[in-house]
């Protein structure tokens, strides 16, 4: 079946270091991708998304590429702040029906100032 | 805008006693999701609506059910809340269909607590 695989956390950073969180997937078609954050108490918010391959999603300084070839689609920031403290969610969806997402595991993100 | 409102944000029920969580939307989308969510665990999705229809995934418990009256509001009801049922309940939803460019929205939630 379809399914999302991100590093696992917790992670912790200092402020402006680079960050990476690595998700890979697995589909039976041709999935688009997505990276949602959830702040402590709150529910989802759409990072960024991309719809084909190749394509480079981007927000508030986060990018991640749709990589076909490795099946990735890994979150980077080049400097990351205290407010990017929060649980980020690879996740995808296949363009067809009801379209259910389908989210990995979740990485917990703390960034010490 | 439009959104996705989920009412109320938090909600108390006791063990064992029915419990209504409501979520409307203006976004005109044909689909409205379900989600459970368990101490920052990955959203499960429970069940969703596509237009009238009822779609039950196959490890959701009988003990959760939905009503979809019009396009614009979905309910979730627990008809004997268990400790085990405190979560985030996330309603969501998305046009559907082959849109590729389509938004999947969410709402803020409801955090459920059973005492």
């Amino acid at each position: 079946g379809d399914s999302v695989t991100q590093m696992e956390g917790p992670v912790t950073l200092s402020e402006e270091a680079f960050l990476t969180i690595n998700c890979t997937y697995t589909a039976t078609g041709y999935p688009s991708l997505f990276w949602y954050v959830q702040y402590p108490g709150e529910g989802l918010q759409l990072l960024l998304k991309a719809t084909k391959a190749d394509d480079k999603g981007s927000n508030k300084g986060f990018e991640a590429t749709y990589r076909k070839e490795t099946t990735s689609f890994h979150l980077e920031k080049g400097s990351v702040q205290v407010s990017d403290s929060a649980v980020y969610f690879c996740a995808l969806t296949l363009i067809q029906g009801a379209q259910k997402l389908v989210f990995g595991q979740g990485t917990r993100l703390t960034i010490n100032p | 805008d439009a959104m996705v409102i989920q009412n109320p944000r938090y909600q108390v029920t006791q063990f064992g006693k029915p419990v209504t969580l409501s979520c409307s939307q203006t976004l005109n989308h044909n689909v409205m999701y379900w989600y459970q969510q368990k101490s920052s665990q990955a959203p499960k999705l429970l069940f969703h609506y596509y237009d009238k229809d009822f779609n039950n995934e196959a490890d959701t418990p009988d003990n959760f059910q939905s009503r979809r009256p019009n396009t614009s509001f979905c309910f979730l009801d627990i008809r004997s809340p268990g400790l085990g049922d405190a979560a985030m309940y996330l309603c969501a939803t998305s046009r559907g269909g082959l849109d590729r460019n389509y938004g999947y929205t969410f709402g803020s939630g409801t955090r459920l607590t059973v005492v």
